[in-house]
């Protein structure tokens, strides 16, 4: 099983770029990289997946680099509302498992 | 709104109760979840639903019984549950398990909290 690495926690100013690293070294070919974030006493909620290219919806922008060890989830105009807990995670091959680790703690402070 | 409806919102039980947890999703999907969230723990899968045929038990204890009557509704039966098993449950759907190797992302709802007493 491919596992993360995420930093405990970070901070991030109102209005700026919040780039949320992730490593994942020992994923494998065909296992993508999934983002989810969980705000306080709500359940997790889909951010935004890629295997190898970059990808973009109006949530977020994931940056995965060439090797795929590592990724980058960037929100580029970060609100009070997104302070939460963003999970990195690496689908469990052959398994309908999504193996949540312990997150980044992200603050969004004004 | 999630899609995904979970109930109760919080329920508080003695070791001996029964009681059950319910989840509705609106969103047509094939597959749903049973997750457990500890307090400062990971989220813990516990059981996976596809077509209403389980497909995964995650070693969880036979005080846990789910049901699954059809592709839109899952439950989670309790049963002389330990002070331990106080936690947020969290029912998940997606769309499929595997499209060509491809996960579909799960929607979540919020939970029931549970405490047993």
């Amino acid at each position: 099983d491919a596992k993360t690495t995420q930093p405990t926690s970070m901070d991030c100013a109102e209005g700026r770029a919040a780039n949320l690293p992730c490593n994942h070294s020992t994923i494998s070919g065909n296992e993508y990289v999934y983002w989810y974030r969980q705000i306080h006493s709500q359940g997790p909620q889909y951010i935004i997946h890629g295997l190898k290219n970059n990808e973009t919806n109006e949530m977020a922008s994931l940056i995965i680099t060439e090797d795929r060890k590592s990724s980058t989830l960037i929100l580029p105009h970060a609100t009070l509302r997104d302070t939460a807990v963003y999970y990195c995670i690496v689908r469990v091959a052959a398994s309908a498992k999504l193996v949540f680790g312990a997150g980044t703690i992200l603050r969004v402070k004004s | 709104e999630t899609g995904v409806t979970q109930t109760p919102r919080h329920l508080v039980m003695g070791m001996t109760n029964k009681k059950s947890l319910k989840c509705e999703q609106h969103l047509g999907h094939n597959a749903m979840y049973w997750y457990k969230q500890s307090a400062k723990k990971p989220l813990e899968l516990m059981f996976v639903y596809n077509f209403k045929e389980q497909t995964e038990n995650n070693s969880v204890p036979s005080r846990f019984s789910p049901e699954c009557p059809n592709s839109s509704h899952l439950f989670l039966h309790l049963h002389t549950l330990q002070p331990e098993d106080s936690a947020l449950y969290l029912c998940a759907s997606s769309q499929d398990l595997d499209v060509g190797g491809y996960n579909s992302p799960l929607h979540f709802g919020n939970g029931t909290r549970l405490t047993v007493t």
